[in-house]
């Protein structure tokens, strides 16, 4: 059965950080891992999407990383800044459109 | 181009009674899939519909069905409701498979 596990599980860094978010998975037979953010009391807001033959993406100051083999994600958010405040969940597609989410890990950037 | 779109946004209901809730995904998009919410289990898949044909299903009770119109718009219905089943539904739609999953902003389901 896939797992998938975010550390940590929640972070608060002063505006302007670089700062990286892990996730890591059990079963490396997945098609894709996608980045998610999600703001309080609202849905699921697609960042990035890895094929499961990339190693990384990137978008603006976002950029995530896939070690399939290790099963390891990482997302790295350049210069953090307050409106990046949310919940990242991390999830794995292990086919048919199903995902298996991580729990999330909370960031809070202070101005 | 619309989102994914999901109504009701918020429901009250009491324990014993059923609900439906309903999603229109994305327009070209045929793959929907459900998902429960809840602080405590996080993010859980229910099910997913492509070409109105019901391919993968979570580990939940038969208490929790859908099902997927021409349209492809999608219902997912609850019966015999229990305090456990508050949570916040979530609905996704892509456009190919595998491809990038698109959400709704959720019905919020609220058991008394």
């Amino acid at each position: 059965k896939q797992e998938v596990t975010q550390i940590p599980a929640a972070l608060s860094v002063p505006e302007g950080e670089n700062l990286v978010l892990n996730c890591s998975f059990t079963d490396s037979a997945i098609y894709n891992l996608q980045w998610f953010r999600q703001d309080p009391g609202k849905g699921l807001t697609s960042l990035l999407l890895i094929q499961s033959s990339q190693r990384e993406q990137t978008s603006g100051r976002l950029n995530a990383s896939l070690d399939k083999s290790s099963g390891r994600s990482t997302l790295y958010i350049a210069a953090s800044q307050p409106g990046d405040s949310a919940t990242y969940l991390c999830a794995v597609n292990v086919g048919y459109s199903t995902l298996t989410f991580g729990k999330g890990t909370m960031l809070l950037v202070s101005p | 181009k619309a989102g994914v779109t999901q109504t009701p946004r918020y429901l009250i209901k009491t324990r014993g009674q059923q609900v439906t809730l309903s999603c229109s995904p994305i327009s070209g998009h045929r793959s929907v899939s459900w998902y429960q919410q809840t602080p405590g289990q996080g993010l859980q898949f229910l099910f997913e519909y492509f070409s109105e044909t019901q391919r993968n299903k979570g580990n939940f009770p038969g208490r929790f069905s859908g099902r997927q119109f021409s349209n492809s718009r999608s219902e997912m219905n609850v019966s015999t409701l229990e305090l456990g089943d508050s949570a916040l539904y979530l609905c996704a739609s892509s456009l190919v498979q595998p491809d990038t999953q698109y959400f709704g902003p959720g019905t919020r389901l609220t058991v008394l």
